[in-house]
């Protein structure tokens, strides 16, 4: 138990659908970032919330939206998704300044799109 | 661009120390090396982070040559609970946020066997 949930853990969508991602942080920290992990890739960071304001897209398609509420939640919305999006999409979260900036991760939601 | 290699893979027996190498040649002199590491179906674990000197920790030790061109991640007394692909990371200090990002690499599959 890392303090990060993720749910769902496992989400099947069609290329038309919307869905969402969600993360929720019991940590108290102010950083929440998403990253992607396919199949025999490392990891690739999408965004980063610092303090609710997003500080970082790394050229990720618009197909994928992310949005930060408050400090404990973050979301990424999804819609119209391609077959090759399917992932491990992981949240995680650390505390931005003042410590060593270790990251904790959540388990992942596993996407598949069909 | 990598920055650090790694083996692919690795065997550790059981209740055996597990010597994890990492190059990472081109590290500058305000980097550190972080290690993180993923069991099977679950998000990255932080385990240990240093400049120069050696650091232990409860999770494992980490040694870092004189010219901090290579170190090694020493798990001392490996359980089966330890297998996972563990990736070595050279970064400026992170203290998360928008301080930028973590690349992680392959890594190392280390696999503990009994």
């Amino acid at each position: 138990e890392t303090g990060v949930t993720q749910t769902p853990r496992h989400l099947v969508m069609g290329m038309t659908n919307k869905k969402s991602l969600k993360c929720e942080q019991h940590l108290g920290h102010n950083a929440m970032y998403w990253y992607k992990q396919s199949a025999k890739k490392p990891l690739e960071l999408m965004f980063v919330y610092s303090l609710e304001e997003r500080v970082e897209n790394n050229s990720v398609p618009s197909r994928f939206s992310p949005e930060c509420p408050n400090s404990s939640h973050l979301f990424l919305h999804l819609h119209t998704l391609q077959p090759e999006d399917s992932a491990l999409y992981l949240c995680a979260s650390s505390q931005g300044t003042g410590n060593t900036g270790e990251l904790f991760f959540g388990e992942g939601s596993r996407l598949t799109v069909l | 661009d990598a920055k650090t290699t790694q083996p692919p893979s690795m065997d550790c027996a059981e209740g055996r120390a597990a010597n994890l190498p990492c190059n990472h040649s081109t590290i500058s002199g305000n980097e550190y090396v972080y290690w993180y590491r993923q069991i099977h179906s679950q998000g990255p674990q932080y385990i240990i982070h240093g400049l120069k000197n050696n650091e232990t920790n409860e999770m494992a030790s980490l040694i870092i040559t004189e010219d901090r061109k290579s170190s090694t991640l020493i798990l001392p007394h490996a359980t089966l609970r330890d297998t996972a692909v563990y990736y070595c990371i050279v970064s400026r200090l992170w203290t998360g946020g928008s301080q930028g990002n973590l690349i992680f690499g392959k890594g190392t599959k280390l696999s503990v066997k009994p």
